[in-house]
């Protein structure tokens, strides 16, 4: 149980395009999922917090108009890069858990290089 | 001081050696204690989830936690190549603002040779 689905696992786009990544949990509701980004060697970066049904909770430093999240229902969220430039290039990740004192669940990343 | 450690390795075994891997925190209201193994280019997997002291066993699998030294440890018996991954330790609690809050360690880098 407790399977999280992430879409495409592997995208690369020209700079200035947009690019939509897909967080889904398949097995479970999901009112809360959780994006992150990952550097090459480094630990796992909370970007922002996506709420179903209301505004996502981005972190600090984190720019909400550059990266979209939108969690329209119980199991999808999706994290829109706008306006990709080359230093957005990297791995982000999605999870999701059952509960507040539960693990998380992540997804498989998506790899975003861009050109 | 940072909220957890973890040394990021590498740690290198041959196959069959016990393998330790650990974390120390430093936030005493983290509740519970979770262990995530993460290959190359593919999201992390739990492995291990703990709430109290003790030890907890699953398989090849053991994670300890000792919330009075405020440290944790994951031993991996009888460890073979396909072990050899990046493991996390994360640790989740409520914070002194009363927001949940999930922490991750930068994770240490397995290589068991065969």
């Amino acid at each position: 149980g407790a399977v999280v689905s992430q879409h495409p696992s592997r995208v690369i786009c020209k700079s200035g395009t947009s690019v939509k990544i897909e967080c889904r949990s398949l097995d479970f509701q999901a009112t809360t999922m959780f994006w992150y980004r990952q550097f090459p060697k480094q630990s796992l970066m909370l970007m922002a917090t996506s709420n179903e049904g209301s505004k996502a909770t981005y972190e600090q430093g984190v720019e909400k108009d550059k990266f979209l999240i939108n969690h329209a229902s119980l199991t999808l969220s999706t994290l829109t890069v706008t306006s990709a430039h080359p230093e957005d290039s990297s791995f982000y990740i999605c999870s999701a858990s059952l509960g507040e004192n539960s693990p998380l669940h992540f997804g498989n990343g998506t790899r975003l290089t861009v050109t | 001081q940072k909220e957890v450690e973890q040394d990021p390795g590498p740690l290198s075994v041959p196959e069959g050696a016990i393998v330790s891997l650990n974390c120390t925190y430093s936030n005493s209201a983290f509740q519970y204690f979770m262990w995530y193994r993460q290959y190359s280019r593919k999201g992390p997997e739990l492995l291990m989830y703990t709430y109290s002291s003790g030890n907890k066993e699953d398989g090849r699998f053991t994670a300890q936690v000792d919330k009075s030294s405020k440290y944790i440890s994951l031993f991996i018996r009888d460890s073979q190549p396909s072990d050899s991954a990046t493991y996390l330790c994360a640790m989740g609690g409520r914070s002194g603002a009363g927001s949940y809050q999930l922490t991750f360690g930068k994770g240490t880098k397995l290589s068991v040779i065969p």
